[in-house]
Formats: C-alpha cells, sequence, structure tokens
C-alpha cells in the first residue's frame, strides 16, 4: 500500500491562504467522503482537523476547509497563523477497508 | 473528554516481540473502534490496524499481516498491539486512536516508543 501523495512543503506569509493536494487512485479513495486531515506539531500526537472531506470537528478555526474532486483532496489553510505553521497529513479509507495515510505536508508560516 | 493512554514500548532486539497496550479510562471504551497508528523517526504517519467495537473484526495494513495483532479487553477499557518478529525498520512511536470511516480518527494518545535494535 503506497501513501497518498502530498507536496512536501508548502509555505506562505501571515494572513495568506495555501492549499495542500493529497493525490491518489481510485481506489484508496474507495469511500467518497472518508477522507480527514491531520495537524501535527514537532513532538505532538496528531491532531483531527478535517473529517469526511470538508467537516470541521469543534474547535477547529474555519480558516481551515477541505475538498475533494475525483482522485484527489485538499486542504486549504485561510488568513495563515504562525500557529498553523506544522505537518499535515490527509488520509482515506480505501477499497480494501484499510486506510492510508498521505506522505505530509510541512507549513512554513 | 476522551483520553488515551499508551504503554509498553522500549528497546527490542531484533526477532523479539512486544505487546503494546492503550488504555481508555473514563469514556464508553466499548463503543469505538480503536486503532494503532505509527511513525518512524522523522517520517509520516503510517496506519497499522483496526478493531471493532465488540473485537469480532480486524483489519491491518497488509505489509504487517502475520507479524502484528490488534485485540482488545473492552472488560478493562484496554487495546493492545501484539508484534513478533520485530526488525529495525519497525522502531517507530506507535499511537493508538478512536475513529471511524465517518469522522476520521478523532482522538490520539501521545504515543509510546518502540525501538529495535541490537
Amino acid at each position: 500500500q503506497s501513501a497518498l501523495t502530498q507536496p512536501p512543503s508548502v509555505s506562505g506569509s501571515p494572513g495568506q491562504s495555501v492549499t495542500i493536494s493529497c493525490t491518489g487512485t481510485s481506489s484508496d479513495f474507495g469511500h467518497d467522503n472518508s477522507v480527514s486531515w491531520y495537524q501535527q506539531s514537532p513532538g505532538t500526537a496528531p491532531k483531527l482537523v478535517i473529517y469526511e472531506v470538508r467537516i470541521r470537528p469543534s474547535g477547529v478555526p474555519d480558516r481551515f476547509s477541505g475538498s475533494k474532486s475525483a482522485n484527489t483532496a485538499s486542504l486549504t489553510i485561510s488568513g495563515l497563523q504562525a500557529e498553523d505553521e506544522a505537518d499535515y497529513y490527509c488520509c482515506s479509507y480505501t477499497a480494501r477497508d484499510t486506510y492510508v495515510f498521505g506522505t505530509g505536508t510541512w507549513v512554513t508560516v | 473528554e476522551v483520553q488515551l493512554e499508551e504503554s509498553g514500548g522500549g528497546l527490542v532486539q531484533p526477532g523479539e516481540s512486544l505487546r503494546l497496550s492503550c488504555a481508555g479510562p473514563g469514556f464508553t471504551f466499548s463503543n469505538y473502534w480503536m486503532h494503532w497508528v505509527r511513525q518512524s523517526p522523522g517520517k509520516g504517519l503510517v496506519w497499522v490496524s483496526q478493531i471493532r467495537p465488540d473485537g469480532s473484526t480486524t483489519t491491518s495494513a497488509e505489509s504487517l499481516k502475520g507479524r502484528f495483532a490488534i485485540s482488545r479487553d473492552n472488560t478493562k477499557n484496554t487495546l493492545y498491539l501484539q508484534m513478533s518478529s520485530l526488525r529495525p525498520d519497525d522502531t517507530a512511536v506507535y499511537y493508538c486512536a478512536t475513529g471511524d470511516v465517518l469522522f476520521g480518527l478523532t482522538f490520539w494518545g501521545q504515543g509510546t516508543l518502540v525501538t529495535v535494535a541490537s
């Protein structure tokens, strides 16, 4: 099982927007809406920021938004803040009833 | 608030076995799907395995089948990962997490480090 493909890094200035792509195969995205995104700061556990492609858990700022088209999911962070600097991982539930994470993207603010 | 506490990590030699535990006090553990996810030093997240709330069904990453086994004891609110024939590339922080297909991996423990080296 290969990881979903993400860009290694993206960067933006405070207040700007960045978008992280997450690309896989049709079997990687075997369950249409089962895409989630995680934020991980160095030395800490991952934190869920988006589930079901576009839904934000309680407490996650509305600066975080998700979308999906065909075999590519995307996470957009609008109005970048210094605290958003972290690794971000996509995750999908596959057609084989397993999960697969993306390769991870470091966001620099 | 759901809290998860992993334990059982440490230094083991190649070929040895190790069992990790994840305690879930303070919430209805038996209602949740549970997962193990690992992260090798400086690398990305890798999903390892999941188990149904009642323990009747498990699924694992293809590359780990046969060496790693997930289980749970709902009477003890505890999740386990039995790892055998450990190799140096199994060195990682192992996280447990709750979650399902719709809601993602919602709550995570702080992780336990497993180091496989001679």
